[in-house]
């Protein structure tokens, strides 16, 4: 399978602060980029996603930046709550409507109150 | 979204025999997935399940020992068979239908003793 490669693996954020991600794929065919959010002992849920068509897609305090040249692309939690407090997976589809997702190797977000 | 049930939620079992996870979709879903996760691991696609035909399984995974079913649009099986301990992980269910994202299963924890 082709790779998907998520940085930082955890990430320790203080309340209010700007929780930033990143990912960088291979395979130029990719066209959806999702980001899910994973709480314990919970399935993944879709969180925001984008198509490489636009470099930047926001809902809430959630924004991804894409930069189809450099074939990254990361989310960015602007004003991080603990709530938000999860293990985030970028993920990546080849074939458009399929929605067959190869996964990061997912980062371990921590905000403190 | 829709919502996808999974059964069982978790299980122990002993080496050598088989367990079947139910995969039960609240609406007809064109593709159904299956995918195992290590504990504090990423996502790694077993298989696409297929209505009415044989699963497409991912390199690494084969049929014999992980049979997959799809008699309908909202319903699927996956078997793990022959379980050793390596098999100790979390398996999860996928589904989407065209035009709209992958939502995920709760998962289904299981303990190969």
């Amino acid at each position: 399978q082709q790779q998907v490669k998520q940085s930082p693996q955890s990430l320790i954020v203080q309340k209010g602060g700007i929780s930033i991600i990143n990912c960088a794929y291979e395979n130029t065919a990719f066209d959806y980029f999702p980001w899910y959010q994973q709480f314990p002992g919970k399935g993944p849920a879709l969180l925001i996603a984008i198509r490489p068509d636009v470099s930047e897609k926001k809902e809430g305090r959630f924004t991804i930046s894409f930069n189809k040249s450099a074939k990254q692309f990361s989310l960015h939690i602007m004003d991080s709550q603990p709530g938000d407090s999860a293990t985030y997976f970028c993920a990546a589809s080849k074939a458009s409507g399929t929605y067959k997702y190869i996964f990061g190797t997912g980062t371990r977000l921590k905000v403190l109150a | 979204s829709a919502v996808i049930s999974q059964k069982p939620s978790r299980d122990i079992c002993q080496r050598g025999t088989s367990l079947t996870i139910q995969c039960q979709v609240d609406s007809q879903v064109t593709m159904m997935f299956w995918y195992r996760q290590q504990p504090g691991q990423s996502l790694t696609l077993i298989a696409t399940a297929n209505q009415g035909s044989e699963a497409t399984y991912e390199s690494g995974f084969v049929i014999d020992k992980f049979p997959i079913s799809r008699p309908n649009l909202t319903f699927s099986t996956l078997t793990v068979s022959n379980m050793s301990p390596e098999d100790s992980s979390i398996y999860l269910c996928s589904a989407s239908d065209r035009n709209t994202e992958a939502f995920f299963g709760q998962g289904t924890r299981l303990t190969v003793v």
